[in-house]
């Protein structure tokens, strides 16, 4: 159980243009869903949490304009990088729980982003 | 400020024993995870701790002391698929997972 999915697992874009990235729990539903971002060696990153049908929450230092964050279903939360740079290439991961504190967070396989 | 430590990297034989530490320092305490990270994949849950002592998961235990902010992952009778990162990461009392760097951990045939 808990299997999250992510898609897509790799994109090579162009800068300037935006990519959209989907995480979707299988098999339960997630009430609180994480974007995160992990340069090479390097820890993970939080970017910002979404709860199902309210705005996310950015962490500090994140863009709301260009990180756009909709967590519009129970199983369901997109990432869209708008404008993509190459600064912006990077690997990123999201993760879900089913909801209470302290829930153990699921992490989908990734999706590894390269703008040209 | 919140802190997680833990070695950057350790090796270790195939078929041994290897004890990974993390040392935390958060504004509050509601539990540590640790996660394996095979290199390019996301991490994967291995352990959950909040209350002091040791869970064994298989060839896997985690220990955990409140008191002295410390945690360990032991990994026994090591084989070379656990080759991988090894993430600690507290959980604040705003239920927020602060995260270690990892340690990569090298087997050796």
């Amino acid at each position: 159980g808990a299997v999250v999915s992510q898609h897509p697992s790799r994109v090579i874009c162009k800068s300037g243009t935006s990519v959209k990235i989907e995480c979707r729990s299988l098999d339960f539903q997630a009430t609180t869903m994480f974007w995160y971002r992990q340069f090479p060696k390097q820890s993970l990153m939080l970017m910002a949490t979404s709860n199902e049908g309210s705005k996310a929450t950015y962490e500090q230092g994140v863009e709301k304009d260009k990180f756009l964050i909709n967590h519009a279903s129970l199983t369901l939360s997109t990432l869209t990088v708008t404008s993509a740079h190459p600064e912006d290439s990077s690997f990123y991961i999201c993760s879900a729980k089913t909801g209470g504190e302290g829930e153990t967070q699921y992490f989908g396989p990734g999706t590894r982003l390269l703008v040209l | 400020g919140q802190n997680i430590d833990q070695p950057t990297e350790m090796t270790a034989t195939e078929g041994a024993i290897v004890q990974i530490n993390c040392t935390y320092q958060t504004s509050g305490f509601n539990g540590l995870f640790w996660y394996q990270q095979h290199a390019g994949e996301a991490p994967t849950f291995l352990s959950y701790n909040v209350l002091d002592g040791l869970e064994e998961k298989g060839r896997f235990s985690s220990f955990l002391s409140r008191s002295k902010g410390y945690s360990y992952l032991l990994l026994k009778e090591l084989q070379m698929k656990d080759s991988a990162s090894y993430l600690c990461a507290a959980l604040d009392s705003n239920y927020q997972l602060i995260w270690g760097a990892g340690t990569k951990l090298i087997i050796k045939p």
